[in-house]
């Protein structure tokens, strides 16, 4: 049964970069039918999607995060990983990694990453 | 990108059928059939009820349907029961290899 983790600091100061991974058991990341990727939620609002990675490196990002996202995977420990830099109070949420098939198909349980000094 | 248009909220009693739009615009649910629905109850993570507009993955109720019409998507469940109410959410694949989700429709059922 495939699992998703997600783990990382769960307080992060402004203007620093958040950095989350997500560890994938019971299925290979290189998996040539999948993207990886992440997803967040604001408490109390709707999903954003933040971005996705192919195991190959090749990403994709959300236009309105863009210059601010880096999304990386390590084939061999299967995970990939998140870092959003210059973060704000607006960035507290709780983020999700997904399995993608075009759009996610498969969530971890989420982490909630407050943004606070 | 834009968020694609879902009700904020829907309502129903229980044995009755609801039905959740999702619009967008031909670069997205109209261009694609990849548009998914979640389920999502408070604290939980998403939950895949229909994916490729009409598809239920194994373990999803048959009282969950999905469908399109142009730019449009909609997630009907019937026969509501207690246990669906929570948030639904639609997302889209997009013509610019990115990832658009509605803004989401609270069910309550009466």
């Amino acid at each position: 049964q495939l699992q998703l983790q997600e783990s990382g600091p769960g307080l992060v100061k402004p203007s620093e970069t958040l950095s989350l991974t997500c560890s994938v058991s019971g299925g290979s990341i290189s998996s040539s039918s999948y993207y990886w990727g992440w997803v967040r939620q604001p408490p109390g609002k709707g999903l954003e999607w933040i971005g996705s990675i192919f195991y190959s490196g090749r990403t994709y990002y959300n236009p309105s995060l863009k210059s601010r996202v880096t999304l990386s995977v390590d084939t061999s420990k299967n995970l990939f990983s998140l870092k959003l830099s210059s973060v704000t109070a607006a960035d507290t949420a709780v983020f999700y990694c997904a399995r993608f098939s075009a759009v996610p198909n498969y969530w971890g349980q989420g982490t909630l990453v407050t943004v606070s000094s | 990108q834009s968020a694609l248009t879902q009700p904020a909220s829907v309502s129903g009693s229980p044995g009755q059928s609801i039905t959740i739009s999702c619009t967008g615009t031909s670069s997205d649910v109209g261009g694609y059939n990849y548009v998914s629905w979640y389920q999502q109850y408070p604290g939980k993570a998403p939950k895949l009820m229909i994916y490729e507009v009409s598809s239920r993955p194994s373990g999803v109720s048959n009282r969950f349907s999905g469908s399109k019409s142009g730019n449009t998507a909609s997630l009907t469940i019937s026969g509501l029961q207690a246990e669906d109410e929570a948030d639904y959410y639609c997302t889209s694949y997009t013509t610019s290899s990115t990832v658009v989700f509605g803004g989401g429709t609270k069910l309550t059922v009466l």
